[in-house]
């Protein structure tokens, strides 16, 4: 049973470029958790969603960043227009339902570096 | 304030030592709380959580929340050289945002032979 799988787990983009960061869930998961780990800081919430919905967005900034998570296929954390402050570690968690007794497991993470 | 505190360390022991890794939190109303370790490159994984008051041993772990002065703790007995990571306290957020947790800055252990 494969865990979260992320990729790619290293992108580089020059400012201004698109950035595109995929997760598939563990089998069986329908509910995707994005968070960004920046340098010296903890892990910051950023977006939860089920199949074809956003639960929650509250951890995301307003401009230049969307999610999604379709019927089929993997979640997608999309970052248009990048800028050096978007360098950080991304991770995705997957879990079985909402409750806190189903465990939500964590991916390897994409390394995003802006130049 | 920061909902999450937590003492980044690092914190560096010798083999065999009892490691305490502590975080305050703001909230009252918090419920859960989690620990998570990391490994450098790698993503989080859960330890344990604890719900409300008391303690909670899992082999050579044990989780605490003393609600009264808002302090979590981990004991890891026994410390091994395997147990260097980074060590993360969370909290979850309940209702709507079920899925949602506040993570402490982490903090950085060492375990040497």
């Amino acid at each position: 049973n494969a865990g979260v799988m992320q990729n790619p787990r290293h992108l580089v983009r020059r400012r201004g470029q698109e950035a595109r960061l995929r997760c598939s869930p563990m089998k069986g998961h329908s509910h995707v958790y994005w968070y960004r780990q920046l340098p010296e800081e903890g892990l910051k919430f950023m977006v939860y969603l089920q199949k074809e919905n956003i639960i929650d967005e509250s951890g995301m900034p307003k401009e230049r960043f969307s999610a999604e998570f379709p019927k089929e296929g993997p979640s997608i954390l999309r970052i248009q227009q990048v800028v050096r402050g978007d360098s950080a570690a991304y991770f995705c968690a997957s879990s079985l339902t909402y409750r806190v007794e189903d465990e939500a497991f964590f991916g390897q993470g994409t390394r995003l570096t802006v130049v | 304030q920061k909902e999450v505190e937590q003492d980044p360390g690092p914190l560096s022991v010798p083999e065999g030592a009892i490691v305490s890794l502590n975080c305050t939190y703001s909230n009252s109303a918090f419920q859960y709380f989690m620990w998570y370790r990391q490994y450098s490159r790698k993503g989080p994984e859960l330890l344990m959580y604890t719900y409300s008051s008391g303690n909670k041993e899992d082999g050579r772990f044990t989780a605490q929340v003393d609600k009264s002065s808002k302090y979590i703790s981990l004991f890891i007995r026994d410390s091994q050289p395997s147990d260097s990571a980074t060590y993360l306290c969370a909290r979850l957020a309940g209702g709507t945002s079920y899925g949602k947790l506040t993570f402490g800055q982490g903090t950085i252990l060492t375990v040497h032979p």
